[in-house]
């Protein structure tokens, strides 16, 4: 039963390099969305997608991108990675329930990453 | 001012006590409402969503008054098991983002 899995745990980045995070549901959510949690934030929206071939912005898009090719798969790519990026990334998918009532998220384990 | 405000904490209480914790939101258009946990890293769950009419889980009772714009929950009986961060969670629909929006979370250490 995995639900949300998120690749990798850890990493550590010096500043410039470039890198992907994974994450992957076997659910058939139509809704996946990244969001990273640092100290006293909570959680912000960086990028989210409603089904295979859609994405938007979320509060801080910038310095990140994402695909949705298929609907299990929902990768984020950081293009030259910052100090400022420094954080716990989660990925979380969900149906795509209008009212929102039903829009129950289910989170990855995280990944942690330092940028150097 | 932030969309969604909570009280961080820590809120430290002995074991058997009866905690609440308030949150407010910004957004008069918040459609649903939830309340989540967080362990110390590790990711946040559901606890339970927030009904206009209020609703109970066990010793979890959660509140919602829209007029005000504040949700509440209220652990009853606290367990050392229900040390936690515990987020506040709205949604709404006319953002055009159909997310969800955290508070930073409200800290509880229930302690022996």
């Amino acid at each position: 039963n995995a639900g949300v899995t998120q690749t990798p745990k850890f990493q550590v980045l010096k500043t410039g390099q470039s890198m992907t995070l994974q994450c992957a549901q076997d659910m058939n959510h139509e809704y996946m969305s990244w969001y990273r949690q640092d100290p006293g934030m909570g959680l912000r929206l960086i990028h989210y997608s409603v089904g295979a071939g859609i994405t938007d912005q979320g509060e801080v898009p910038n310095g990140y991108n994402v695909s949705r090719s298929t609907t299990e798969d929902f990768p984020l790519r950081l293009l030259s990675a910052a100090p400022s990026q420094t954080s716990v990334y989660f990925c979380a998918s969900s149906k795509n329930d209008l009212s929102g009532a039903k829009n129950i998220q289910y989170f990855g384990a995280g990944t942690r990453l330092s940028v150097l | 001012r932030k969309e969604v405000e909570q009280d961080p904490g820590p809120f430290n209480v002995p074991e058997g006590a009866t905690v609440a914790f308030n949150c407010t939101y910004s957004n008069s258009a918040s459609q649903s409402f939830f309340w989540y946990r967080q362990d110390c890293r590790k990711e946040p769950k559901l606890l339970m969503s927030v009904y206009s009419s209020g609703n109970e889980d066990g010793r979890f009772t959660a509140q919602l008054n829209r007029a005000s714009q504040y949700i509440s929950l209220l652990i009853r009986d606290s367990k050392l098991s229900d040390s936690a961060t515990y987020l506040c969670v709205v949604n709404a629909l006319d953002t055009g983002r159909r997310a969800l929006t955290f508070g930073s979370g409200t800290r509880l250490q229930v302690q022996p």
